[in-house]
Formats: structure tokens, C-alpha cells, sequence
């Protein structure tokens, strides 16, 4: 399977400042990466699709002017989010999916950053 | 997209065959069935897919009855170390379909 990485793997911040979180596929072509979050205790929740190349499709419920994603290569998808504040405090997960995959390929999943908004 | 039911919890112990059931009456034609396991703080792990009948890995067997309403994870003698969260799911054959997560079922291998 692709091996994903995501940086950075935890950060702590002050209300009101924005946090960019990095997805790479390392060695992979990820046409599509998901991004997802999670609260503890709780399954994850899509947020998002990212197409290399154009602009991504949010989920109902999600800000895309709060999470600004930008997948602007094959190997990379950012997720920023703006003005952050402790409710957005959570586990932000990356998927990707690919050229090289088939039927029997799937997402593969990052393995995670942890956000805490202070 | 085909919702899924799955126990919230299950128990097992070390060196026993755990079996996870997982329901879901609205798969779609297309629709392939996935599982995942999930380590605390970690992102989920590929376990297995399939799309009827038995599937058989290094890890897991996925065993997909005809009508596909339902799937069962079998995990042959599990140890400590299989304790996670494990999900099922449904969607299409495309790799760039969505996949909506359910609550997963929480296994706790006691020794």
C-alpha cells in the first residue's frame, strides 16, 4: 500500500492563528486525498475531497474559507485552518487514493496530527 | 452511500478467532466493503476488501454472504496487540469514492 506521511504530527497553538498541515504521498501519485477529523471517542468524519489540480469539495457543515486544502501536486495536499480556535481542536486525518490503484486498491490513511487550540 | 451497523464492543482473548459482523441492507450493486482497523492517535489501517464470497489475506478472512447485506471480519487468534477500533465500509469500485465512516467496533483482547 502508499505510504503516507503528515507533518506535523502534533501542535499546539493560540486561539486565533492559523495552522497549515501537510499530506504527502511518498511514494504514490495521489490524484484524490481525503481529509478528515476526529474527535476522541468518535469515528472520523470526512471533511473534505481534494482533486490534484482543482478546487476541493467540501462536506455539508464544513468551512472551506475556515479549512483552506490545496492539492497542488501529485504528492501534496495542505489543510489550513484559519483563525483556529479550541473547537477546532481535534485529530486531522489524510487519505489518498491513486493512479497506481485499482479495484482492489483503497485509501490509505496518514497518520494523523494532533491539533489543541489553547 | 450504504449505511453500516456494527457492535460498538466486543471482547475477546488471546489466541481466540474473533468474528465482527456488519450490516448493511442498503449496498449498492457497486459497492465494494471495506475494513479498517485504528490504533489510538494513529490513521486507519487497510485490514481487507472484498466484494462477495471469501476473501483471505496474511491478516484477516472476509466472508460476504450472497445477498451482500452483511459481512463478517474473521480475525484468526487474536493477541494483545489486535485491540483497536475496527470499521466496516461500503462504497464504490472507484478509489476516488468517498467512504463515509460508522462508529467501528472497539475490540479488547484481554490476555
Amino acid at each position: 500500500g502508499a505510504v503516507v506521511s503528515q507533518h506535523p504530527s502534533w501542535v499546539i497553538c493560540k486561539s486565533g492563528t492559523s495552522v497549515k498541515i501537510e499530506c504527502r504521498s511518498l511514494d504514490f501519485q495521489a490524484t484524490t486525498m481525503f481529509w478528515y477529523r476526529q474527535f476522541p471517542k468518535q469515528s472520523l468524519m470526512l471533511m473534505a475531497t481534494s482533486n490534484e489540480g482543482s478546487k476541493a469539495t467540501y462536506e455539508q457543515g464544513v468551512e472551506k474559507d475556515k479549512f483552506l486544502i490545496n492539492h497542488a501536486s501529485l504528492t501534496l495536499s495542505t489543510l489550513t485552518v484559519t483563525s483556529a480556535h479550541p473547537e477546532d481542536s481535534s485529530f486531522y486525518i489524510c487519505s489518498v487514493t491513486g493512479l497506481a490503484a485499482g479495484v482492489q486498491e483503497t485509501q490509505y490513511f496518514g497518520p494523523g496530527t494532533r491539533l489543541l487550540v489553547l | 452511500l450504504a449505511k453500516t451497523t456494527q457492535p460498538i464492543s466486543m471482547d475477546s482473548y488471546e489466541g481466540q478467532e474473533v468474528n465482527i459482523t456488519c450490516s448493511h441492507n442498503n449496498i449498492a450493486t457497486n459497492d465494494y466493503i471495506t475494513w479498517y482497523q485504528q490504533f489510538p492517535s494513529q490513521g486507519p489501517r487497510f485490514i481487507i476488501q472484498g466484494y462477495k464470497t471469501k476473501v483471505t489475506n496474511e491478516v484477516a478472512s472476509l466472508f460476504i454472504p450472497a445477498d451482500r447485506k452483511s459481512s463478517t471480519l474473521s480475525l484468526p487468534r487474536v493477541s494483545l496487540s489486535d485491540t483497536a477500533v475496527y470499521y466496516c465500509l461500503v462504497g464504490g469500485p472507484h478509489n476516488t469514492d468517498k467512504l463515509i465512516f460508522g462508529t467501528g467496533t472497539r475490540l479488547q483482547v484481554f490476555p
